[in-house]
């Protein structure tokens, strides 16, 4: 079974400086999707970035980048520029191209921004 | 576009009662999904309808029933209430494998 794991549960960057939030997957498939999500203290789950696992280019979405890294099963977050508005919970997931719908999220890492 | 709706937005029950938690989207999509997020816990899957008339198991099904009553309509139920239920609920929905889920505001439940 697909496995999600996001190792720090809680961490902190100062505003304006770099963070980069970790997350590690299990599967055996080749083909999949993975995805960081963003819930805010208003408890909306927003999308931050999704990569397809077949590209071998790191998806950017201004100042959210990822270094997926297939063979280590590693998909991490940077936050560039950290603002006070980034502050929030972030998900990783995982979805696979074939068989059945699911998303399967990690349990979170709680991103605090100092000012 | 309201994009994804869900109601209530919060209740509190009583061990025992039943309640109907309503999610709806605007968006054509075929996916539907429930989830219910506890502190430390993440999202797990409660249940997931991949198109209209079709519903399936998730993570933690045991305790709920669903309905896909259309395509834009996707109610989660709890039959009789218990205090491990205590949960905030999600509702969302995805157009095909490659799509990305939008999420409802949640529900906030509460039971005594």
């Amino acid at each position: 079974a697909q496995t999600v794991t996001q190792s720090q549960p809680e961490m902190s960057v100062q505003e304006a400086e770099t963070v980069t939030l970790s997350c590690t997957y299990d599967t055996s498939e080749s083909d999949y999707y993975l995805f960081w999500y963003k819930q805010p203290p208003s408890r909306q789950m927003i999308l931050v970035i999704r990569q397809e696992a077949y590209k071998q280019q790191n998806a950017t979405e201004n100042r959210f980048s990822v270094n997926f890294q297939k063979a280590a099963k590693s998909f991490s977050l940077k936050i560039s520029d950290s603002q006070l508005g980034d502050a929030a919970m972030y998900f990783c997931a995982y979805r696979r191209t074939n068989g059945d719908d699911k998303i399967i999220f990690g349990k979170g890492t709680r991103l605090h921004i100092l000012p | 576009n309201a994009g994804v709706t869900q109601t209530p937005k919060f209740q509190v029950l009583k061990t025992g009662q039943s309640m109907t938690l309503q999610c709806a989207q605007d968006m054509n999509h075929n996916s539907m999904y429930w989830y219910r997020q506890d502190p430390g816990m993440g999202l797990r899957l409660i249940y997931y309808s991949a198109s209209e008339g079709t519903t399936d198991k998730g993570e933690v099904p045991n305790g709920y029933n669903v309905s896909r009553l259309n395509k834009r309509e996707f109610s989660l139920r709890l039959e009789s209430a218990a205090p491990s239920q205590t949960s905030v609920y999600f509702c969302a929905s995805s157009q095909g494998l490659a799509a990305s889920q939008y999420f409802g505001p949640g529900t906030r439940l509460l039971v005594l």
